[in-house]
């Protein structure tokens, strides 16, 4: 286990359709977030799982969005119905529990929705 | 909205001067990071400074904080090349919603 992994690294879609991203965190961590960053931003907190448990999911963007850790190991993001807007980065990032520490990022999913 | 506003927005520099970017934050902090990012890349952990602390170094790197300011300043000596990319701070914040929270970064160009 070299890092967190993101799948796949990149993906274009058409408006309307529902994308979905996996996440496969380092595995000693229980923490375990996702972010979205646009073209010269910073990142831009979405949600949180301490294990399988979805602590924070106020921060997602919209209904369209929704993220699942089923088993407390990967985890999924989906988006429904994209809009164009959408188009961006999407980070995952574990921690350690306690999550005071620092976060391990994976290399990103990039979304075009055309 | 973002936590932290780092400032410059964008630096150009000879390879082997010195990089200085600021950061402030808004609200308490258990602690402060810096993250590097390489153009359309994931984010990399650079250096962690907890609220207690005033200055922190790890290799060409210095931070440091004030927290009476709310801000604080990454430092990197004798700049290379390969040092460039977009630099980030990041707060966990001491009450309230427990998650790491970015600024809008620095945009370091060093030029060879």
């Amino acid at each position: 286990d070299t890092g967190v992994s993101q799948d796949p690294r990149h993906k274009i879609t058409k408006r309307g359709q529902n994308v979905t991203f996996r996440c496969d965190p380092i595995s000693e961590h229980n923490r375990l977030y996702w972010y979205r960053q646009t073209l010269g931003q910073g990142p831009e907190f979405l949600t949180y799982f301490q294990n399988e448990a979805q602590l924070e999911k106020s921060r997602l963007l919209s209904d369209r969005f929704s993220a699942e850790r089923p088993k407390g190991s990967f985890s999924t993001l989906e988006i429904q119905r994209t809009e164009q807007g959408d188009s961006a980065m999407y980070l995952c990032a574990s921690s350690f529990q306690g999550g005071m520490t620092e976060a391990f990022f994976g290399q990103g999913t990039r979304l075009t929705v055309v | 909205s973002q936590q932290g506003e780092e400032d410059p927005q964008a630096l150009s520099i000879q390879e082997g001067e010195n990089a200085t970017m600021n950061c402030s934050y808004k609200t308490s902090i258990n602690n402060l990071q810096w993250y590097r990012q390489n153009s359309g890349r994931g984010l990399v952990h650079l250096i962690l400074i907890r609220s207690n602390e005033r200055e922190k170094h790890s290799g060409r790197l210095r931070v440091t904080l004030d927290t009476s300011k709310k801000s604080s300043s990454l430092l990197i000596t004798a700049s290379r090349a390969a040092d460039t990319a977009s630099y980030f701070c990041a707060t966990w914040g001491s009450t309230g919603a427990n998650n790491l929270f970015f600024g809008t970064g620095t945009r370091l160009t060093v030029i060879p």
